[in-house]
């Protein structure tokens, strides 16, 4: 079974605080994904990583950045956290051979900025 | 400008009985059609999918049917199940901006 891990399930931080949320798959895939998700917005996508070291902008980058250094690891950063940046954060992973339409979640990380 | 939409935010149906949701999307150019379902404190896991080239799709218990000239996409469950009550979300993939845009979710309860 794939698994995709996400560093934590709950965060709470301060306003300004530079954060980290860390995205572990273990199936070697080559594409990885973060997500938002919001009441009312469904799930937005902020940063997708073709391969190692490649990213791309996804619909509300403003605010963050990417990391992806490892083909597993794919991490979020927050440069200095807002309280509009409190939401629910969700990783996805999916191979480009055979079902390339499908994508793995982790379980989330719910971040809350004070 | 949200390319996907789901217009009812929740859904509740009686056990056995059919659960019909719903979404719409805006560009004609997408290729594939995905649900999701999600349970709380999980992430969205693939549930079905359908080609920009077909009209239905099924897989047991659900099935999606593509409606492309209303540019409108529904998934059937028959006959539903109490666990099926989740949260599903619909999604649309482009080939060529290969990238996922994902509908705001539809709460479905299945009654016992």
């Amino acid at each position: 079974d794939v698994k995709v891990t996400q560093s934590s399930r709950y965060l709470v931080k301060r306003t300004g605080e530079k954060v980290f949320l860390e995205c572990v798959q273990d199936m070697d895939h080559e594409n990885m994904f973060w997500y938002r998700q919001d009441p009312g917005l469904g799930l937005r996508l902020i940063y997708f990583s073709y391969d190692v070291k490649m990213k791309e902008k996804g619909d509300i980058p403003e605010g963050y950045s990417v990391s992806r250094e490892k083909k597993e690891r794919f991490s979020l950063i927050l440069e200095s956290a807002s309280t509009n940046q409190t939401s629910m954060y969700l990783c996805a992973s999916r191979v480009i051979a055979g079902n390339p339409y499908e994508q793995y979640f982790g379980p989330g990380t719910r971040l809350t900025v004070t | 400008d949200q390319q996907v939409k789901q217009n009812s935010p929740s859904l509740s149906v009686q056990e056995g009985r059919i659960s019909i949701l719903n979404c719409d999307y805006t560009n004609s150019m997408f290729d594939y059609f995905l649900w999701y379902k999600k349970y709380p404190a999980e992430g969205p896991t693939f549930l079905i999918s359908i080609s920009s080239i077909k009209d239905k799709n099924e897989d047991g218990r659900f099935t999606v049917f593509l409606n492309k000239s209303a540019k409108h996409l529904s998934l059937h469950i028959v006959p539903s199940q109490p666990g099926d009550s989740a949260v599903y979300f619909c999604a649309v993939y482009s080939n060529t901006g290969n990238q996922f845009y994902f509908g705001t979710g539809t709460s479905l309860t299945v009654i016992p």
